[in-house]
């Protein structure tokens, strides 16, 4: 149990385009998603917390405009990246934690990651 | 605020030799610590996790860790490495409060050798 997958596994972008990620959560109902982003070799940076059916909360120096994250469904979370620039190309993981996962409390459940390369 | 200090970035060991990776953690709250590993390309995954009671916490794949709070530390220990334990290994802390997030330390990438 307590599966948590992303789609696509990476993609390959041109300047100026939009890239939409999905984090889906299998098998529970994900009250909490989080974002992260991950630079080769470095740890995991938060970018953003979003509840669902709620805005999401951003770390401080995340554009809110340039990443924008939906959480309409309690197994669905978007992050969708605007104009993407090759400054944007990183490793995006999600995760979740929400009801129905026997003894996992305060525990989050990782999805696999997404590879963003912006040409 | 909490933070986490993972003091080594690399551990390079031979394969069947204990090892022991380093974790030291601040907060100025009850604190709950956590182990994840991170093969190439791939997401995060649970080692272990410590919420309260025991201070020693046995997880998956043989690895073990002691919370230590006058130390403020969560060392991860394993008596004998695989070649297979070769991974990027995460130390994190989470204080609590409505929202659960995690602070995650700089990481260890463990290197096994034959």
């Amino acid at each position: 149990g307590a599966v948590v997958s992303q789609h696509p596994s990476r993609v390959i972008c041109k300047s100026g385009t939009s890239v939409k990620i999905e984090c889906r959560s299998l098998d529970f109902q994900a009250t909490t998603m989080f974002w992260y982003r991950q630079f080769p070799k470095q740890s995991l940076m938060l970018m953003a917390t979003s509840n669902e059916g709620s805005k999401a909360t951003y770390e401080q120096g995340v554009e809110k405009d340039k990443f924008l994250i939906n959480h309409a469904s309690l197994t669905l979370s978007t992050l969708t990246v605007t104009s993407a620039h090759p400054e944007d190309s990183s490793f995006y993981i999600c995760s979740a934690r929400g009801t129905g996962v026997r003894g996992s409390y305060n525990e989050q459940f990782f999805g696999p990651g997404t590879r963003l390369t912006v040409l | 605020a909490q933070s986490v200090t993972q003091l080594d970035s690399q551990v390079p060991v031979f394969e069947e030799a204990p090892v022991e990776l380093r974790c030291n953690y601040s907060s100025s709250v009850s604190v709950y610590l956590f182990w994840y590993v991170q093969y190439p390309n791939q997401g995060l995954q649970l080692l272990l996790k410590y919420l309260s009671g025991s201070t020693l916490v046995k997880g998956i794949n043989g690895f073990e860790a002691e919370f230590n709070k006058s130390q403020t530390s969560f060392h991860l220990r394993k008596p004998s490495v695989h070649i297979s334990d070769t991974a990027e290994y995460f130390c994190a802390v989470n204080s609590g409060g409505s929202n659960y997030k995690l602070t995650f330390g700089k990481g260890t990438l463990l290197t096994v050798n034959p």
